[in-house]
């Protein structure tokens, strides 16, 4: 099946430092991805769609100047959390869908744990 | 408002046993729903989904599910669990445009006793 990597899986940064992640289609084309963020024990909670070549859409209550997107080209998309702060600590997951398909089929990354000191 | 509820945070049945998971949820329209298991390190692999016909769905390593709109429900059951399904299980509605975003209910641990 197709495949989904991020980069890094797991990361630590100080307090006031920006922290990007990456999000590769590795075997086809991703028009779509999306952002989620997930709290342990936790839901996944969507974070933003992102379109190939345009702005993202962020849900109510994410701060898009906080959580920068950035999807350049049809297989990498990545998410900068911009002056990260403790409470920023989460498990970021990706996920990307070819051409117009829904979500069967979305395809998700294995996720990048954060953690803000 | 949309949601998903999964009411067991936690599992455990003995490998070979009969397995199901709740799921309910809430939707204004007819809802797309998954089910989609998590293991560590790797990423959300779906496992079933249902958009309409046959409330019964047979979806991958044994699964199936049933839809019952009365009960807004969509549990997950396995006839015979296996140690290796031992996982974080989730369940998420669409919206009926399938636009592919995802609303997530809070996510089912299971744990299988040898």
């Amino acid at each position: 099946g197709a495949v989904v990597s991020q980069h890094p899986s797991r990361v630590i940064c100080k307090s006031g430092t920006s922290v990007k992640i990456e999000c590769r289609s590795l075997d086809f084309q991703a028009t779509t991805m999306f952002w989620y963020r997930q709290f342990p024990k936790q839901s996944l909670m969507l974070m933003a769609t992102s379109n190939e070549g345009s702005k993202a859409t962020y849900e109510q209550g994410v701060e898009k100047d906080k959580f920068l997107i950035n999807h350049a080209s049809l297989t990498l998309s990545t998410l900068t959390v911009t002056s990260a702060h403790p409470e920023d600590s989460s498990f970021y997951i990706c996920s990307a869908t070819p051409g117009t398909g829904g979500a069967e089929t979305q395809y998700f990354g294995p996720g990048t744990r954060l953690l803000v000191l | 408002a949309q949601s998903v509820t999964q009411p067991d945070i936690h599992i455990t049945v003995s490998e070979g046993a009969s397995l199901e998971l709740r799921c309910n949820y809430s939707y204004g329209a007819t809802p797309y729903l998954f089910w989609y298991v998590q293991s560590p390190g790797q990423g959300l692999q779906l496992l079933l989904k249902y958009f309409s016909g046959d409330t019964l769905v047979q979806g991958i390593k044994g699964f199936e599910a049933e839809f019952k709109r009365s009960q807004s429900s969509f549990n997950l059951r396995k006839p015979s669990v296996h140690w290796s399904d031992a996982a974080e299980y989730f369940c998420a509605v669409g919206g009926s445009s399938n636009t592919g975003k995802l609303i997530f209910g809070q996510g089912t641990t299971l744990q299988v006793k040898p």
